[in-house]
């Protein structure tokens, strides 16, 4: 099976910084990896698909890169409602691994 | 306006059975496969089982793999999650999401609001 690891963990961060998150996949995906928000008591929302497609809908301050793999989720400007909790997940294969998650909060 | 309502969770004892169902509105349920992620409290998301849109494909995660039953019913418009010999590493939010192909690459690209599950004695 395909593991996917995320770092950081956790961050604190202010509003207007530039925030960037790390997914590693222990085996090549291309470029078969989604990124998705999710706030407390809600369900995820896609953010990011193919490593690097915006969501219709998402503001242009989600940016996400990379293949093989290494990934990264940018956050141009932290918004206040970007506090949230972000995951990557693979879809190479029919496993649909998600990475453990990386909490942004408030500095 | 795509809509995923889960619904069937509840409190069950170790050993007892549960099924979910994910009611679809807003969308051609028959054309999309289907999703059954889950959360424990606390923790992160975790995949749990897929199904195709004919359900000529099912797969599921290691950890429930012979006691869960993913299947759908496309003229109801809705999915099931059987969940069989349940533990207490079971409890969880379950959502259901719909899978979206573009281009070739799969994503969950909407959700319902989830049905928590809690197994106890």
């Amino acid at each position: 099976d395909i593991q996917m690891t995320q770092s950081p963990s956790s961050l604190s961060a202010s509003v207007g910084d530039r925030v960037t998150i790390t997914c590693r996949a222990s085996q090549s995906i291309s470029s078969y990896l989604n990124w998705y928000q999710q706030k407390p008591g809600k369900a995820p929302k896609l953010l990011i698909y193919a490593a690097s497609s915006l969501q219709s809908g998402v503001p242009s301050r989600f940016s996400g890169s990379g293949s093989g793999t290494d990934f990264t989720l940018t956050i141009s400007s932290l918004q206040p409602e970007d506090f949230a909790t972000y995951y990557c997940q693979q879809s190479y294969s029919t496993t649909f691994t998600f990475g453990p998650g990386t909490k942004v909060d408030i500095k | 306006e795509v809509q995923l309502v889960e619904s069937g969770g509840g409190l069950v004892k170790p050993g007892g059975s549960l099924r979910l169902s994910c009611a679809a509105s807003g969308f051609t349920f028959s054309s999309y496969s289907m999703n059954w992620v889950r959360q424990a409290p606390g923790k992160g998301l975790e995949w749990v089982s897929s199904i195709s849109s004919s359900s000529s494909y099912i797969y599921y995660a290691d950890s429930v793999k012979g006691r869960f039953t993913i299947s759908r019913d496309n003229a109801k418009n809705s999915l099931y999650l059987q969940m069989n010999s349940l533990r207490a590493e079971d409890t969880a939010v379950y959502y259901c999401a719909r899978g979206f192909v573009r281009s070739g690459y799969e994503q969950f690209d909407y959700w319902g609001q989830g049905t928590l599950v809690t197994v106890s004695s």
